[in-house]
């Protein structure tokens, strides 16, 4: 049973770029949470994807935007790179229904340096 | 707003030495609270949760329990091991208001032999 799975592993991209990452969610999930991760600190909620709808959304400037797709996979992209958005990309899928409490699974994340 | 602090590491022990990782949360209602594990190169790890108050979430021998009466949740074992050298990332989540988990900003643990 697959988990969480994300592409690429790792990004190299210049000021100024665009940028689209790729998850694909655990096996019956069918929401996804993307989530930025700077060095040494904590994740920070990104946006939420259900029902291929845009359903929350963190502190984050309209450049970040994503989408769901019919099989429940997501992207994001992120416009005008900046120096700052050099972190690592993680994104998170769980299970909406027996009353949507489910914890969210992780994948391995989406290294993404700015130059 | 909700928030989650953790105590700052790096936490350095031991190998079979007792661990105790602090979290307080500040959050209004009802949360559920959570123990990620973030080993090198890796994501997060579900390593326990506790959805309401004087839960016990337990797993691979690390215990926490939701203490509501003092906002936390602080992650304890017993006896270390050189692999559970990790970032561990206290956090909350409200499932009534949709499914963002808010972050500490982790803490580095490191196990010696």
């Amino acid at each position: 049973d697959a988990g969480v799975t994300q592409s690429p592993t790792h990004l190299i991209k210049t000021r100024g770029q665009q940028v689209t990452l790729r998850c694909s969610p655990k096996s019956g999930h069918d929401t996804v949470s993307w989530y930025q991760q700077a060095l040494g600190q904590g994740p920070q909620f990104i946006f939420q994807y259900y029902e291929e709808e845009e359903r929350q959304r963190g502190n984050f400037p309209d450049r970040f935007s994503g989408h769901q797709f019919p099989n429940y996979s997501s992207e994001l992209n992120v416009n005008a790179l900046l120096l700052g958005d050099s972190a690592l990309y993680l994104c998170a899928s769980s299970y909406s229904g027996t009353g949507g409490n489910q914890p969210q699974h992780f994948g391995d994340g989406t290294r993404l340096s700015i130059l | 707003g909700d928030s989650v602090t953790q105590m700052e590491g790096p936490v350095t022990l031991s190998e079979e030495a007792f661990l105790t990782i602090n979290c307080t949360y500040t959050a209004t209602g009802y949360p559920s609270l959570f123990w990620y594990v973030q080993y090198p190169g890796e994501g997060l790890q579900l390593l326990l949760k506790a959805t309401k108050a004087d839960d016990k979430g337990s797993n691979k021998g690390f215990e926490a329990t939701y203490r509501k009466e003092t906002t936390s949740f602080h992650l304890e074992k017993g006896s270390v091991q050189v692999s559970d050298s990790a970032v561990y990332f206290c956090a909350l989540i409200k499932y009534n208001q949709g499914g963002k988990l808010i972050f500490g900003q982790g803490t580095e643990l490191s196990v010696k032999p």
